[in-house]
């Protein structure tokens, strides 16, 4: 079966520049969700597209930006990296009201050096 | 305002042995869902089960069983014969359904070790 695909797996970028991460959702879910796992720490909602629509939002810093296109892929932009921005980032995707269940991709491991 | 507490924070077994890991939630919704997620030292989030607030049902799949107690607002999952590979970041997860936004609230995880 299709799962939620994450690019790249791994990003090295340097502080005060942009990085951009992918998400493609499971065929026919119509939600995507961003989520941030700091080392040691459990993941942290940033943010949620519905049918291309922003539908909520976390914590997730003003530097950062994201959007859902009309293939339904989604990007999480972010910009002037900082060091604390090392973390794993997972796309999510689900059906409205979870009728489907709630599949997390395998992750972008970000490293800010 | 919702809450997941996993108070354990670090659990070692020795293989073979039974293991619950417990999970505490709050939230004024009356309608909820409940997840258990493991992740394993390669990092990826593998979900285990979700459970929905009006099924109260205990669940038994294999080696895992899980026990939802709403008068307690827990639901705690147990290993049972344990092994090597279990060994992992265990994360109890709710989603409040009535704000229709379906974002997780994770705990803060059980890392569990199991010694051969």
């Amino acid at each position: 079966a299709a799962g939620v695909i994450q690019s790249p797996r791994h990003l090295i970028k340097e502080k005060r520049e942009t990085a951009t991460l992918k998400c493609y959702p499971i065929p026919r879910h119509d939600t995507v969700y961003w989520y941030q796992q700091g080392p040691g720490q459990d993941p942290q909602f940033l943010i949620s597209f519905y049918e291309k629509m922003q539908s909520d939002k976390g914590s997730i810093p003003d530097r950062f930006s994201a959007q859902q296109f009309s293939d339904y892929h989604s990007e999480l932009n972010m910009s002037s990296l900082e060091l604390g921005d090392s973390a794993l980032y997972f796309c999510a995707s689900s059906s409205r009201g979870m009728a489907y269940g709630y599949t997390f991709g395998s992750g972008t491991r970000l490293t800010v050096v | 305002a919702q809450k997941v507490t996993q108070a354990q924070t670090e659990i070692s077994v020795v293989e073979k042995e039974d293991v619950t890991l417990d999970c505490v939630y709050e939230t004024r919704d009356t309608t909820y869902y409940l997840f258990w997620y493991k992740q394993p030292p390669s990092g990826e989030l593998v979900f285990l089960i979700r459970r929905n607030s009006f099924d109260e049902q205990n669940e038994i799949s294999g080696r895992y069983s899980w026990n939802f107690q709403k008068s307690t607002s827990s639901f705690n999952f147990t290993i049972t014969a344990s092994q090597v590979v279990d060994s992992a970041v265990y994360f109890c997860a709710l989603s409040e359904a009535e704000t229709g936004a379906n974002n997780l609230f994770f705990g803060t995880g059980t890392r569990l070790t199991v010694i051969p």
